[in-house]
């Protein structure tokens, strides 16, 4: 079945801790979103890209970086990681045609102690 | 830039009622679209409903339907007999045709249904 995946579903980490969280789809989908959930609030863009040589910042991409590294496969890293980014990481994918839904993956738990 | 306002952050429904998720938005492309996300406390993110800034109709899908009020810039989502199992956050969301396509949130409403 197509689908998105993210690894690690939960992960405790250290303040200063470099962290990588995956992302990966079998939908044959250009568009990948990371997006991060505090609690109480609704989704905040992070990162986003088009293709693999299209990357560009959201409205929160201080303190996080990613990587395209083909089309099925977009990462986030936290390469200095503080509690502050203690939140719940989704990753989206999209095809840019009509209704153009985004489709989720399970998410990411990422405690920073 | 986009804003979503959803102004229930709480809502109580009796088990087989109707009930009505407020939404509002601001959005200066002329194209675009809204979505309804339902998550439940298990923290997945499903996809209940669009409406297209230029479909004629409200959409509708099973016990969703959403009531798009362009001039009014809202975009409710009404469930129809409630079920126990909706009960959960709702999060409005809207993407602009142009650019990033990138989806804006509301706050979301948590919804629970009582027997």
């Amino acid at each position: 079945d197509a689908d998105v995946t993210q690894t690690p579903r939960n992960r405790i980490t250290k303040t200063g801790k470099r962290i990588m969280l995956e992302c990966s789809q079998t939908k044959g989908h250009d568009r990948m979103y990371w997006y991060r959930q505090d609690p109480g609030l609704g989704l905040r863009l992070i990162y986003y890209s088009f293709d693999v040589k299209d990357i560009n910042k959201g409205e929160i991409s201080d303190g996080y970086s990613v990587s395209r590294q083909a089309q099925a496969k977009f990462s986030l890293s936290l390469e200095s990681a503080i509690p502050n980014q203690t939140a719940l990481y989704f990753c989206a994918t999209s095809v840019a045609t009509g209704k153009d839904e985004q489709f989720f993956g399970p998410g990411t738990r990422l405690t920073v102690l | 830039a986009q804003k979503i306002t959803q102004t229930q952050p709480g809502m109580f429904v009796q088990e087989k009622e109707a009930v009505t998720l407020d939404c509002t938005y601001d959005t200066s492309d002329p194209s675009y679209g809204l979505f309804w996300y339902k998550q439940p406390s298990s923290g997945e993110m499903i996809f209940l409903i669009y409406q297209g800034s230029y479909d004629q109709q409200n959409a509708t899908e099973g016990r969703y339907s959403l009531n798009f009020q362009k001039a009014r810039k809202s975009a409710n989502l009404v469930i129809s007999a409630s079920q126990l199992g909706d009960s959960a956050m709702y999060f409005c969301a809207n993407r602009e045709d142009t650019g990033r396509r990138a989806l804006t949130f509301g706050s979301g409403t948590r919804l629970q249904v009582q027997p």
